[in-house]
């Protein structure tokens, strides 16, 4: 069970938008930054959000992050077909002493 | 350019042992903390072990503790994970990632910006 929740599938048409929680608490998202990974099963998971709301470069202006107590929220807008995979929030826990991630998110486009 | 691979995975009988390794290039690795992070079936990513750059301050997951050790040769540039007392839940594709920010760059708190650089994984299956 992951000490952070997200819901397990959102879905949408292209070109609209999809955001995705994460839900944590004052050992997680409550006291350390949030970032946001990108994964296709089987290959190298993509840092797409750092800093809860930072991109690396590379990284479209499509996708957003924020943060806010004890949650984290990653946007995807003009959504496209290759934006299919999960995605994943993660956060260093205090109390765990680990690195902890979300529960994950399968994003389908419709 | 900048890179990690990882080898050491198989199929290992349950109570077995195996031994990841992971070498990187491309980058001064002295100055980054690394860890290994697995993706099994059916389940969402979980980092298992984390190591400082000197190797000084390690930390584990509750499901590996006592079972797994994570060290860091820093003169080979590389980092291991020693798997023992396996179980069939330990299945999982085995990635080796790096710290997007070197250790004394930021706020001080760890793991503050991500994971930025990931191996392309190796496979652990634990069956009889």
């Amino acid at each position: 069970q992951s000490v952070l929740t997200q819901p397990p599938s959102v879905s949408a048409a292209p070109g609209q938008k999809v955001s995705i929680s994460c839900s944590g608490s004052s050992s997680n998202i409550g006291s350390n930054y949030v970032s946001w990974y990108q994964h296709l099963p089987g290959t190298a998971p993509k840092l797409l959000i750092f800093d809860n709301e930072r991109r690396p470069s590379g990284i479209p202006d499509r996708f957003s992050g924020s943060k806010s107590d004890t949650s984290a929220t990653l946007g995807i807008a003009g959504l496209q077909t290759g934006d299919e995979a999960d995605y994943y929030c993660g956060t260093w826990d205090t109390s765990l002493r680990i690195y902890v991630f979300g529960s994950g998110t399968r994003v389908t486009v419709l | 350019q900048v890179q990690l691979v990882e080898s050491g995975g198989g199929l290992v009988k349950p109570g077995g042992s195996l031994r990841l390794s992971c070498e990187a290039s491309g980058f001064t690795f002295t100055d980054y903390y690394m860890s290994w992070i697995r993706h099994g079936p059916g389940r969402g990513l979980e980092c298992v072990s984390y190591i400082s750059s000197s190797g000084s301050n390690i930390y584990y997951a509750d499901s590996v503790k006592g079972r797994f050790t994570v060290s860091r040769d820093n003169a080979k540039n590389s980092i291991y994970l020693q798997m023992n007392s396996l179980r069939a839940e330990d299945t999982a594709l085995y990635y080796c990632a790096r710290d997007k920010a070197p250790y004394w760059y930021g706020t001080g708190k760890i793991a503050e910006y991500g994971m930025d650089v990931w191996g392309q994984g190796t496979a652990v299956s634990v069956s009889s």
